[in-house]
């Protein structure tokens, strides 16, 4: 099946700094890619939609500026999150669609952020 | 607007045991709908989808769910467990009909005990 990498696995940072997670689609092209957040305990927050070659866009109350999302490649998206806070402490999973607009959709193994 | 209930955070079966797992949705259109599973630190592995074709969709690892229109309800079955079924389990609906843009339930955790 298809594969989705994200890098880095864990992350731990210090309060105010900036980090930046890795979403690959390895063995196909992807125009457009999910980043979701999960709580602990809680299910999956939808936070943007990453299209390849244009803008992210963004869930209501989601902070575009606190979370950078950048779609440079058709087999790569980052998120960025800027001047991280304790409460920006959560998993990121990202998703990337294979097949165009009704394509399937296939997940990342998730990336924990602690902030510290 | 699109949303999911799963009833029961934590479930909990003998292995053998029948697994059931609830969900109802609700949808404004025609809703595709998932079933999902989450091992620890891990990301969600397609289970099954309904879209809009059989009622009854078989899925991997022996799973089916049933959609049912007049219950919105898609719940997940499986008639023996299995240590290995144990895990997060997310049930979906999508917000642009296709697979893409989902709306995730909380999430029920299913333990398998001997």
């Amino acid at each position: 099946g298809a594969v989705v990498s994200q890098h880095p696995s864990r992350v731990i940072c210090k309060s105010g700094t900036s980090v930046k997670i890795e979403c690959r689609s390895l063995d196909f092209q992807a125009t457009t890619m999910f980043w979701y957040r999960q709580f602990p305990k809680k299910s999956l927050m939808l936070m943007a939609t990453s299209n390849e070659g244009s803008k992210a866009t963004y869930e209501q109350g989601v902070e575009k500026d606190k979370f950078l999302i950048n779609h440079a490649s058709l087999t790569l998206s980052t998120l960025t999150v800027t001047s991280a806070h304790p409460e920006d402490s959560s998993f990121y999973i990202c998703s990337a669609v294979r097949g165009g607009a009704t394509g399937e959709l296939f997940f990342g193994e998730g990336s924990r952020l602690t902030v510290l | 607007a699109q949303s999911v209930t799963q009833l029961g955070s934590h479930v909990s079966v003998s292995e053998g045991a029948l697994v059931l797992l609830r969900c109802n949705y609700s949808s404004s259109v025609p809703p595709y709908l998932f079933w999902y599973v989450q091992y620890p630190n891990q990301g969600l592995q397609l289970l099954l989808k309904y879209t809009s074709a059989a009622t009854l969709v078989k899925g991997i690892n022996g799973f089916e769910a049933e959609f049912k229109k007049s219950e919105t309800s898609f719940h997940l079955t499986k008639p023996s467990a299995h240590m290995s079924d144990a895990a997060e389990y997310f049930c979906a609906v999508s917000l642009s009909g296709g697979y893409n843009k989902l709306i995730f339930g909380a999430g029920t955790r299913l333990a398998v005990h001997p």
